[in-house]
């Protein structure tokens, strides 16, 4: 069955580093998420691609973070410089595209701490 | 932008009852609504899903009813069991244009043995 791979699983970092998360979708799905999840809370949207043009970006902090999805498929998040409150999950999920099907899938996640 | 509100937070309930989860959406052009659960340490996972044109829609022991009118839906699970422990998330999709799916706040459910 396909999945959506995220690696790393696990990330330790300290305040003021760089840090990246890397995504690949399920073959062929246009639509690719990058969301934040802080324990207890629901995932919040931080930028959305559609095959390699971003299409909504108003929730990521674009002063620290930045994402692409060059040939629109694997897609990077990355954050200069992190801070303590970036601690979360990094989930990444893709779907098949407007008016292909809607269920989005996940990936294992990304659980950033930075100290 | 829209919006998705949760109701409870958290609930429990005892083994064998029911439990229902609300959600109220904002944006009239959403128009797929999917559930999902989320287990600890685990990625969320779709349990059920309904389109706009629909008003409930049934898998075993989970139905989920859309409200149109009042821009609301719900997650009922019967008879509900200690692997139904959980933390489930409603979103709404806006499925023209481009694609948006945003999510409540989540409910962590917790069954009683």
């Amino acid at each position: 069955e396909a999945e959506v791979a995220q690696s790393p699983r696990y990330k330790i970092t300290e305040k003021s580093q760089a840090v990246a998360f890397w995504c690949d979708p399920i073959s062929g799905h246009a639509t690719l998420y990058w969301y934040r999840q802080i324990l207890g809370q629901g995932p919040e949207l931080l930028v959305q691609f559609q095959d390699e043009s971003v299409v909504d970006d108003s929730q990521l902090p674009k002063d620290r973070f930045s994402a692409e999805r060059l040939k629109g498929v694997d897609s990077t998040l990355k954050i200069q410089p992190a801070e303590l409150g970036d601690s979360a999950m990094y989930l990444c999920a893709s779907s098949p595209g407007t008016g292909k099907g809607t269920e989005a899938f996940f990936g294992q996640g990304t659980r950033l701490t930075v100290v | 932008g829209e919006n998705v509100e949760q109701h409870p937070s958290t609930l429990s309930v005892q083994e064998g009852d029911s439990a229902v989860i609300k959600c109220t959406y904002s944006d009239s052009a959403s128009n797929y609504f999917p559930w999902y659960k989320q287990e600890l340490g685990k990625r969320p996972q779709l349990i059920i899903d309904i389109r706009s044109n629909v008003g409930e829609k049934k898998d075993q022991r989970i139905a989920v009813t859309l409200n149109k009118t009042a821009k609301h839906f719900s997650l009922h699970i019967t008879e509900t069991q200690p692997e139904d422990s959980a933390v489930y998330f409603c979103a709404a999709l806006r499925n023209f244009g481009n694609e948006k799916l945003t999510f409540g706040t989540g409910t962590r459910l917790t069954i009683i043995p």
